[in-house]
């Protein structure tokens, strides 16, 4: 089976600009869960999708935005970046099902976002 | 907030046995604990979890004490490539929604 692929794996921003990422979780996985990791806040969750819907968000301002499709693949947008947005984001899908969550979660390499 | 507590960094011989110990004197009744870890440049990866019992499988044992207020991950023979940040996690109140509070982690240098 393959893995969760993120794409792009790297990427450099101006400020102010917007970005999205994009994230294919494993087959079968419906859960699909993004997190933001930095040097000085490590691993932070942004939110979770299952069937098209957020189930949870983490405490981040509106700039962050997120999706997930009918084929479980999901996008996270950045709005109006800002150098703190320099980050690793990275995606983790699960078989967590409707009224379950599930745990044991599969990371993806992640995508490097450099703002300049 | 689910928070566990776990050492800074810690080392270990090749070979050896590398047991990490995790904290966790606030876990409820019904809430798992859960192992990750990361390896530099890498997205982190899933290695066991637990209620009460011990857990093994082809990674690593999982030991919870009895009080559940702690627990150890044990990796039986520690090679080179098990140099990582490696995470304990319990699981979130059922208010807390599906993510998972990974803290900062114990850093484990496996030595030659």
């Amino acid at each position: 089976k393959a893995g969760v692929t993120q794409t792009p794996r790297y990427l450099i921003k101006t400020r102010g600009q917007q970005v999205t990422l994009s994230c294919s979780p494993i087959s079968g996985h419906r859960s699909v869960s993004w997190y933001q990791q930095t040097p000085g806040q490590g691993l932070q969750f942004l939110f979770e999708y299952f069937s098209e819907t957020q189930r949870n968000k983490g405490n981040f301002p509106g700039r962050f935005s997120g999706r997930q499709f009918s084929n479980s693949r999901s996008e996270m947008n950045v709005s109006t970046l800002e150098l703190g947005d320099s980050a690793l984001y990275l995606c983790a899908s699960s078989s967590s099902s409707k009224g379950s969550p599930s745990y044991e979660q599969y990371f993806g390499p992640g995508t490097r976002l450099t703002v300049t | 907030d689910a928070k566990t507590t776990q050492p800074t960094s810690m080392d270990c011989a090749e070979g050896r046995a590398a047991n990490l110990p995790c904290n966790h004197s606030t876990i409820s009744g019904n809430e798992y604990v859960y192992w990750y870890r990361q390896i530099h440049s890498q997205g982190p990866q899933y290695i066991i979890h637990g209620l009460k019992n011990n857990e093994t499988n082809e990674m690593a044992s999982l030991i919870i004490t009895e009080d559940r207020k702690s627990s150890t991950l044990i990796l039986p023979h520690a090679t080179l490539r098990d140099t990582a940040v490696y995470y304990c996690i319990h699981t979130p109140g059922s208010n807390s929604g599906y993510a998972l509070n990974f803290g900062k982690g114990t850093s484990l240098l496996v030595t030659p």
